[in-house]
């Protein structure tokens, strides 16, 4: 079945980076565009990033724009999220989610892995 | 950017009541709008996409209508396991989501 596992979440001191990885199983990974979304704790959703199945399309939302890169190996079936700079505001759980093929919607979510920015 | 507006924010309703909760848009993006339901502590679900196709698995009694700007999404009867956030986004312009409508049963 189609499984998506982020990891790398934890506590980080404010101006420091962190990399986040997105393990995908059960679907063919390299057809599917991968997204990052987020949501700080008892808020709404936030649209993150994006990168495309063969990793030759990326975008990043205002927010963070500048703060970070998305890549992926698809021989590894993982995509990636690095946030530089990490502000307290980017305190949230974030999720990747694959974009179905006919476009648009997100379809298969992980479970979400919190990041807490704090000295 | 597009934003997203969501309306009601909350709302409380009886079980197999019908429920509409609308989207909308700052510009036209055609059909280009999804629908997400959270519950607490889990990962949103795509319930609807493309404005009006229900994906598989999700029940009938969901239901989503509209174009342009304006969307709605319907619950022909709610049912207890319906408590959740419901969330639009648009897919025309990048991507972005609404701020989201919580559901409750009376």
């Amino acid at each position: 079945q189609v499984q998506l596992v982020e990891s790398g979440g934890g506590v980080v001191q404010p101006g420091r980076s962190l990399r986040l990885s997105c393990a995908a199983s059960g679907f063919t990974f390299s057809a599917y565009a991968i997204h990052w979304v987020r949501q700080a704790p008892g808020k709404g959703l936030e649209w993150v990033a994006l990168i495309s199945d063969n990793g030759s399309n990326k975008f990043s939302a205002d927010s963070v724009k500048g703060r970070l890169t998305v890549s992926r190996d698809n021989s590894k079936n993982t995509q990636y999220l690095q946030i530089y700079g990490l502000r307290p505001e980017d305190t949230a759980v974030y999720y990747c989610a694959r974009e179905n093929l006919a476009g648009g919607g997100f379809d298969y979510w992980g479970q979400g892995t919190l990041v807490t920015v704090s000295s | 950017d597009i934003q997203m507006t969501q309306s009601p924010s909350s709302l409380s309703a009886s079980v197999g009541d019908r429920v509409t909760i609308t989207c909308q848009a700052s510009q036209d993006i055609n059909n280009y709008l999804n629908w997400y339901q959270q519950k607490p502590g889990k990962a949103p679900k795509l319930l609807i996409y493309d404005a009006s196709n229900l994906e598989t698995g999700v029940p009938s009694r969901f239901s989503g209508s509209g174009s342009g700007t304006d969307f709605t999404l319907n619950i022909s009867s709610l049912q207890p396991e319906d408590v959740a956030t419901y969330y639009c986004q648009q897919y025309d312009n990048l991507f972005s989501f609404g701020p989201g409508t919580k559901v409750n049963v009376k």
